[in-house]
């Protein structure tokens, strides 16, 4: 069965540093891979998204990704972090059939402090 | 990107009222909304898929009879809870995809508050 994992429940990062999320997923074929982000008492907003082409895809927000096929991954990056980025933040996959749901990682909460 | 409206943001009810929650695609159409359980810090939980004009399809473990859900054109899907209940209560949030396209588009979320 397809799943994807996100390792880390919680990070902290200090404002200014780089971040990095990670994301694997488990599936026979290349899925479509989406980052999305969700503040409290909010529903998600679509950060970035890989289908094809370029495996760095750039996204909303300074964001950024890369999709390794050889270790299932699709890593969020940014290289300063901002107060305003602690949110949680969710990877996603949708298999090659446009009518089922997408897969969700469990999220990874992100705290920024000063 | 693509809107997704959802109302209400907030409701709270009483125990054994019924409440309807809406999902509307503003600019585009929604051949096929979802419906998802979120539950404090964890992640989406499925509870139905629906495509329009069709019945939908519930997860295992979700009440069809108290989480009626109707789609009835390519922009608006309805979530309605029968019967609620203090253990209904949580957060929920629409999603619409236009085929073929693969990605989803989410509404705010409404958060149900039963009393």
């Amino acid at each position: 069965a397809q799943s994807v994992t996100q390792p880390d429940i919680h990070i902290t990062v200090s404002e200014g540093a780089s971040l990095e999320l990670r994301c694997n997923y488990s599936y026979g074929a290349t899925p479509y891979l989406f980052w999305y982000v969700q503040s409290p008492g909010q529903g998600l907003q679509l950060l970035l998204k890989y289908f094809s082409g370029d495996t760095l895809v750039q996204g909303i927000k300074g964001f950024e990704a890369e999709f390794k096929r050889s270790q299932s991954s699709f890593n969020l990056r940014k290289p300063s972090v901002h107060w305003s980025d602690a949110a949680e933040y969710f990877c996603a996959v949708a298999i090659n059939q446009a009518g089922t749901a997408l897969i969700f990682g469990k999220g990874t909460t992100l705290s920024v402090s000063s | 990107g693509a809107v997704v409206s959802q109302h209400p943001s907030r409701v709270i009810c009483k125990s054994g009222t019924s409440v309807k929650i809406e999902c509307r695609s503003l600019d585009f159409q929604a051949t096929t909304m979802f419906w998802y359980r979120q539950f404090p810090k964890q992640s989406l939980m499925l509870m139905a898929t629906s495509n329009e004009g069709s019945k939908a399809t519930y997860e295992q473990g979700v009440e069809k009879d108290k989480f009626l859900i109707n789609h009835a054109s390519l922009t608006l899907s309805t979530l309605t809870v029968t019967s609620a209940h203090p253990e209904d209560s949580s957060f929920y949030i629409c999603s619409a995809r236009e085929r073929p396209l693969p990605e989803a588009f989410f509404g705010q979320g409404t958060r149900l508050t039963v009393v």
